[in-house]
């Protein structure tokens, strides 16, 4: 079955410190997707990238899809104690079930 | 965004008890709903998907009679953990798809400890 692998698995950054995980494939997606979980709470859509080589902001978030569509990365620049959560990506397959990586724990040091 | 609740959000129940797990979707429509479950400090992992009027479809290795799925109508999609052991505690979160856009939304996850 598909596998998608995120690195780092955690990473733990000084506030205000940038930060990026990314989110790599086995096989070449049709688009991905980006969730956001706090500590305790469930998964928030972010963003879904669909073109090779797209990229996409929100503010302070980059979000990158690879031109062989086999990988993506997020990065959060100047980070904040608000950015605290799990960063998943999420391969979208058939029947439009989501294939979750592993996800980057990010903890902010104030 | 849309909303999606689940009730309870916590459960405490003895083993060999059967717990039942609501997902609805309060202001959108879902034909389709997806039940994931979450260990601590994991990823989630899909279980099923929940078809309305039809029987929902379940993810190598998941047991259907173990994990009974039931989607009743277009807001509502119900998971039953039969015969709970403690094996069975986990984190369990259910999504929805509004048909006219492309993101799941998923509800606030219900806490099961099987004693």
């Amino acid at each position: 079955g598909q596998q998608v692998m995120q690195i780092p698995q955690y990473q733990h950054v000084q506030e205000g410190e940038d930060f990026t995980t990314y989110c790599n494939s086995s096989t070449t997606l049709s688009n991905i997707q980006w969730y956001k979980q706090r500590p305790g709470g469930h998964p928030v859509f972010l963003i879904q990238l669909v073109k090779s080589g797209e990229v996409k902001k929100q503010k302070r978030l980059t979000f990158q899809f690879g031109e062989a569509k086999k990988n993506s990365s997020l990065h959060i620049t100047a980070t904040q104690t608000t950015d605290v959560g799990t960063y998943f990506c999420a391969a979208m397959g058939g029947n439009e079930k989501l294939t979750f990586g592993t996800g980057t724990r990010l903890t902010i040091i104030p | 965004g849309a909303v999606v609740s689940q009730h309870p959000s916590r459960v405490i129940c003895k083993s060999g008890t059967s717990v039942k797990i609501e997902c609805r979707s309060l202001d959108f429509q879902a034909t389709t709903m997806f039940w994931y479950r979450q260990f601590p400090k994991k990823s989630l992992m899909l279980m099923a998907t929940s078809n309305e009027g039809s029987k929902a479809t379940y993810e190598q290795g998941v047991e259907k009679d173990k994990f009974l799925i039931n989607h009743a109508s277009l807001t509502l999609s119900t998971l039953t953990v039969t015969s709970a052991h403690p094996e069975d505690s986990s984190f369990y979160i259910c999504s929805a798809r509004d048909s006219l856009y492309y993101e799941q939304y998923f509800g606030p996850g219900t806490r099961l400890t099987v004693t």
